[in-house]
């Protein structure tokens, strides 16, 4: 069970728009610390899509989105594409008893049709 | 180019120890922390470990505090997990993971992750 809850899948059209949800709680979303998004293609090494809930690093497409709101965040795809298809998982921080952890979603698969 | 190359996987019994390796190169190793980051065959990625530049704050999972330990040696350009008392649970494919390149005022993003090694552990 993680932290950070994540669709287990999602999926669209080529062009079309995705969104996938990150939902936390008060002790990491909702305490105002950072959600990071990460791509897993298959097979491969996860890569880093957003950093700092809604900025991309050099060379990530700007179909790529993220956001935040309150316990939530979430990342957008638009003009999907059939290389988009991949694991996505979100990132954050949590304030638990034994003290400061890094937790990550679940993960959601996203299927191109 | 950055790389981050990891090794010291292996099958090992329950009960037993491994010692992974993570060879940095293309960057200046001793200024950037950097995160063990797990995943076990088809679950999920599993935070494991953070270390900072220097070495001198650590950080671990409450799933593996008290049995695995890491460092970092910088005129190596090297870090490392020692792994001890090993569990079925922590199999899993082990990946090391820089930090410290896209940040924000309060944190920073894993960046660069390497190829990750197989940990199985087994009887």
């Amino acid at each position: 069970q993680s932290v950070l809850t994540q669709p287990p899948s999602v999926s669209g059209a080529p062009g079309q728009r995705v969104t996938i949800s990150c939902t936390g709680s008060s002790s990491n979303i909702g305490a105002g610390y950072d959600v990071h998004w990460y791509q897993q293609l298959p097979g491969i090494a996860p890569k880093l899509l957003i950093y700092g809930n809604s900025n991309r690093p050099s060379g990530v497409p700007d179909r790529f989105s993220g956001s935040k709101s309150g316990t939530s965040a979430s990342l957008a795809i638009t003009g999907l594409q059939a290389e988009d298809e991949a694991d996505y998982y979100c990132q954050s921080y949590d304030s638990s008893l034994s003290g400061w952890d890094v937790v990550f979603g679940g993960g959601t698969k996203l299927t191109v049709l | 180019e950055v790389q981050l190359v990891e090794s010291g996987g292996g099958l090992v019994q329950p009960g037993g120890s491994l010692r992974l390796s993570c060879a940095a190169s293309g960057f200046t190793f001793s200024s950037y922390e950097m995160n063990w980051v797990r995943q076990a065959p088809g679950k999920g990625l599993e935070w494991v470990s953070y270390i900072s530049s220097r070495g001198s704050t650590i950080y671990y999972a409450d799933s593996v505090k008290g049995r695995f330990t890491s460092s970092r040696d910088n005129a190596k350009n090297s870090l490392y997990l020692q792994m001890n008392s090993l569990r079925a649970e922590d199999t899993a494919v082990y990946y090391c993971a820089s930090l410290g390149r896209y940040c924000t005022s309060t944190t920073c993003a894993t960046d660069y992750w390497g190829q990750g090694t197989l940990v199985t552990v087994s009887s």
